[in-house]
């Protein structure tokens, strides 16, 4: 079955540190994949997308993600971290014909 | 992008009532998403509506517990049904993205929270 594991359920990063969140997906064929973060009482933003060519793509705020096909990965990384950025991030992946599929997501909290 | 307005934003609810979200987007969409979001979980997809026709429901989500209207391309209304605490969920409104049809590619609303006791 089609799934989309996010490892970490929470991360601490201290402020003005880097950041990596971890996103693993299990399709038959490479889908398509998303980063969306949601703060506190919000909806969903979307961060960045991968469809297909360059595999280190650029999102908003400050973020990228890079596709690694052989990990069967799509992390997400800025390099300098900001209070603001406290909130759940979510990995996705969609395929066409089915619906796009959510990670459990990972809670980003910083400390000064 | 598109905007996406839900109403309410938040309520809490009594057993075994129904109440009904709105969800109104600011542009003309095919599809709109009902996405559930239940305390410390992931979205998961409810239904797809699409403008004159009958919703399209997941796997475990059925229609006499979450009906759905879709009167036109910019408005939808999802009910949840004869509550129970176990509905207590946000609940997404979400569309695809202008021009990107069938990529995945979604706008959100903000969420209806709903606390069912």
């Amino acid at each position: 079955a089609q799934s989309v594991t996010q490892p970490d359920i929470h991360i601490t990063v201290s402020e003005g540190a880097s950041l990596e969140l971890r996103c693993n997906y299990s399709y038959g064929a490479t889908p398509y994949l998303f980063w969306y973060v949601q703060s506190p009482g919000q909806g969903l933003q979307l961060l960045l997308k991968y469809f297909s060519g360059d595999t280190l793509v650029q999102g908003i705020k400050g973020f990228e993600a890079e596709f690694k096909r052989s990990q069967s990965s799509f992390n997400l990384r800025k390099p300098s971290v900001h209070w603001s950025d406290a909130a759940e991030y979510f990995c996705a992946a969609y395929q066409a014909g089915t619906a796009l599929i959510f990670g459990k997501g990972t809670t980003l909290s910083v400390s000064s | 992008s598109a905007v996406i307005s839900q109403k309410p934003s938040r309520d809490i609810c009594q057993r075994g009532t129904s109440l009904t979200i709105q969800c109104q987007v600011d542009s003309q969409v095919t599809m709109m998403f009902w996405y559930r979001q239940q305390p410390g979980q992931s979205l998961t997809l409810i239904a797809t509506a699409n403008q004159g026709s009958e919703a399209t429901y997941e796997s475990g989500f059925v229609i006499d517990k979450f009906p759905i209207s879709r009167p036109n391309l910019t408005f939808s209304t999802l009910t949840v049904s004869n509550m129970s605490p176990e509905d207590s969920s946000i609940y997404l409104c979400s569309v695809e993205a202008p021009g990107q049809t069938n990529t995945g590619e979604l706008f959100f609303g903000e969420g209806s929270r709903l606390t069912v006791l």
